[in-house]
């Protein structure tokens, strides 16, 4: 069946640093991929997404390409804020048809000042 | 404004008691979904309903139930058979054939 796989965390950065986090998938069909973002205590939110192969989805400074050659979507930022420490999921939607999500294990990105 | 409550945020519980929590959205959305979150885990599907009256089991179904009575509103209970119940529980809604889903805030629920 369709997978996600996320690298684990955490991820302890220093103010301004570049951030990486890698998400690669496994999909029989053509889904869409999104990322989202949990803070502590609260529910998740979209952070940007991308519906088919070479989209660029972006928001926040954040931005994600969809690789259908190498069936990622990684998630980058070239300066990373304390306000961006987060949890932060990858997730592909079901390829068969029922929109169902399949998420990823999650990232949690710590930022130093 | 538009958006998905569930509520409460925090509900204990004791061992061997069914629990219901509720989610209710106002955006008109056809679809609605239960998510389990575990520590260091991702987010498992438990239902899923696309419209009212009609739902469909997720990944961990088992010890749950669901009902959609009304397109607003799609309550999960936690019942006595679920082997593990701690967890934080997330809500979400979607317009069906649009698959950016839109989650609420959460109910962290700890069995005693």
């Amino acid at each position: 069946g369709d997978s996600v796989t996320q690298m684990e965390g955490p991820v302890t950065l220093s103010e301004e640093a570049c951030l990486t986090i890698n998400c690669t998938y496994t999909a029989t069909g053509y889904p869409s991929l999104f990322w989202y973002v949990q803070y502590p205590g609260e529910g998740l939110q979209l952070l940007l997404k991308a519906t088919k192969a070479d989209d660029k989805g972006s928001n926040k400074g954040f931005e994600a390409t969809y690789r259908k050659e190498t069936t990622s979507f990684h998630l980058e930022k070239g300066s990373v804020q304390v306000s961006d420490s987060a949890v932060y999921f990858c997730a592909l939607s079901d390829s068969t048809g029922t929109y169902k999500y399949i998420f990823g294990t999650g990232t949690r990105l710590k930022v130093l000042a | 404004d538009g958006g998905i409550t569930q509520s409460p945020k925090y509900l204990f519980r004791k061992e061997g008691q069914n629990v219901t929590l509720s989610c209710e959205q106002n955006l008109n959305h056809d679809a609605m979904y239960w998510y389990r979150q575990d520590p260091g885990q991702g987010l498992r599907l438990i239902y899923y309903s696309q419209i009212v009256n009609d739902f469909q089991k997720g990944d961990i179904a088992e010890g749950y139930s669901v009902s959609r009575e009304k397109k607003e509103s799609f309550p999960l209970t936690v019942t006595s058979a679920q082997k593990n119940p701690t967890a934080f529980y997330l809500c979400a809604s979607s317009m069906w054939r649009n698959n950016e889903q839109f989650f609420g805030p959460g109910t962290r629920l700890t069995v005693l």
